[in-house]
Order: C-alpha cells, then sequence, then structure tokens
C-alpha cells in the first residue's frame, strides 16, 4: 500500500528565508505527486502536482518541488518565504494508473517569524 | 467556475441526532470524496465515489456513516446518530477521473460539532 511520511510537524522560519519541506513516499511504482497548503479554517489548495517529465515542478505561490526517485522524496521549496506563507502543507500520492486513491501525509505547519 | 461547494460550512448538533452534510461538486468532474479531519488523525479519506457509484468505502467508520451521490452534481453524508467523537472538519473533494491522472479540489469543509 502507499504511504506518505513527512517527518517534520512543525517548522519556523525567518521571514525572507529559504524554505524546504520534506516528504517522502512508499509506493511500488512511480506515483503522481502533490502538495497542499491549508490555511486555518479553509480547505485544501493545491500547490503543484508531478505526473511525469520534468522532475523539477513549479507551482503557484513561489513555490517548487522537485521529484527524486531514488530517494522517493517530493521536497517541497521556497527561495523566500512571506508572512502569508504560514500555513499547514501536506504532501500526498496516488497510484498512476487505476482507482487514484490519494493518501495525504500528516502535514506540516509552518511558522513565519518576522 | 465555481468550486466544491460544501453545507453547512459549520453545525452544532447534540449527541444522538442526525448530520446530514451535502456536496457540489465542480461541474464536469466524475470524481467524488468524502475526508474527514481531526487533529488526532489527520485527514482521511472515508468514501470515494466515480460515475456516482461509491467505489471505495473502506474508511467509513462505522453503520452510523452512510454516503450516497443521487447524480453528478450532489452527494451527502449522513451520521446517524452522532456522537461527540464525530466532531470534526469533513471535507468533499471532486476530480475528474481519466485515468492518467487527476487533481483534487477541495471545498471549504463542513466544521462538525456534536456536544
Amino acid at each position: 500500500a502507499q504511504s506518505v511520511t513527512q517527518p517534520d510537524i512543525h517548522i519556523t522560519v525567518s521571514e525572507g528565508a529559504s524554505l524546504e519541506l520534506r516528504c517522502n513516499y512508499s509506493y511500488g511504482a512511480t506515483p503522481y505527486l502533490f502538495w497542499y497548503v491549508q490555511s486555518p479554517g479553509q480547505g485544501l489548495q493545491l500547490l503543484l502536482k508531478y505526473f511525469s517529465g520534468d522532475t523539477l515542478v513549479q507551482g503557484i505561490k513561489g513555490f517548487e518541488a522537485e521529484f527524486k526517485r531514488s530517494q522517493s522524496s517530493f521536497n517541497l521549496r521556497k527561495p523566500s518565504v512571506h508572512w502569508s506563507d504560514a500555513a499547514e502543507y501536506f504532501c500526498a500520492v496516488s497510484p498512476s494508473g487505476g482507482y487514484q486513491k490519494v493518501t495525504f501525509g500528516t502535514g506540516t505547519k509552518l511558522q513565519v517569524i518576522p | 467556475d465555481a468550486g466544491v461547494i460544501q453545507s453547512p460550512r459549520h453545525e452544532v448538533t447534540e449527541m444522538g441526532q442526525e448530520v446530514t452534510l451535502r456536496c457540489k461538486p465542480i461541474s464536469g468532474h466524475n470524481s467524488l470524496f468524502w475526508y474527514r479531519q481531526t487533529m488526532m488523525r489527520g485527514l482521511e479519506l472515508l468514501i470515494y465515489f466515480n460515475n456516482n457509484v461509491p467505489i471505495d468505502d473502506s474508511g467509513m467508520p462505522e453503520d452510523r456513516f452512510s454516503a450516497k451521490m443521487p447524480n453528478a452534481s450532489f452527494s451527502t453524508l449522513k451520521i446517524q446518530p452522532s456522537e461527540p467523537r464525530d466532531s470534526a472538519v469533513y471535507f468533499c473533494a471532486s476530480s475528474f477521473h481519466d485515468g492518467s491522472g487527476n487533481t483534487i479540489y477541495f471545498g471549504e469543509g463542513s466544521w462538525l460539532t456534536v456536544v
């Protein structure tokens, strides 16, 4: 069965600093991978996704993620964090065919300090 | 385009009462998901519909929970009778699944409190 691990529950960064959120997945083949963001009291919004092709994926709000098959990772990055990026971030994985059950990680809460 | 629409946004009910949550998926989407989010268990898939047919309901906690999708533009999640441990945020999400990859779009959630 597929699974997703987000090893960091909370991360605090200074505004303007770079950010990397970690995500590792377990799946027998190349999966589909997603990053979602959830602001307090809101639903989940898609930041970016990887289905195939270029392993460096650009998303909204200046985020990017890189799929590394050898490390089973899909880490999310942003070169300069803004205070408005404070939220919870979820990595997700689904099979690349058939019934596409999406499995979410436990999330990483990002705090941004001035 | 309108996103996934859920109602009610907030509900407070007494233990033992019936709760019905409603969802209108994005027009043209053929897959619908109900998720539950709690601090303890995170985001859990309750049930997945494809073309209005339940495909995977293995996440439905128990017989008190039921979900229906009578047509492509409407779904309900019902809890009867409700219990305090059902307090959570319930998300409806939809996608277009054509076998080559899909993206799930979430509603704003229904915040349920059972007292």
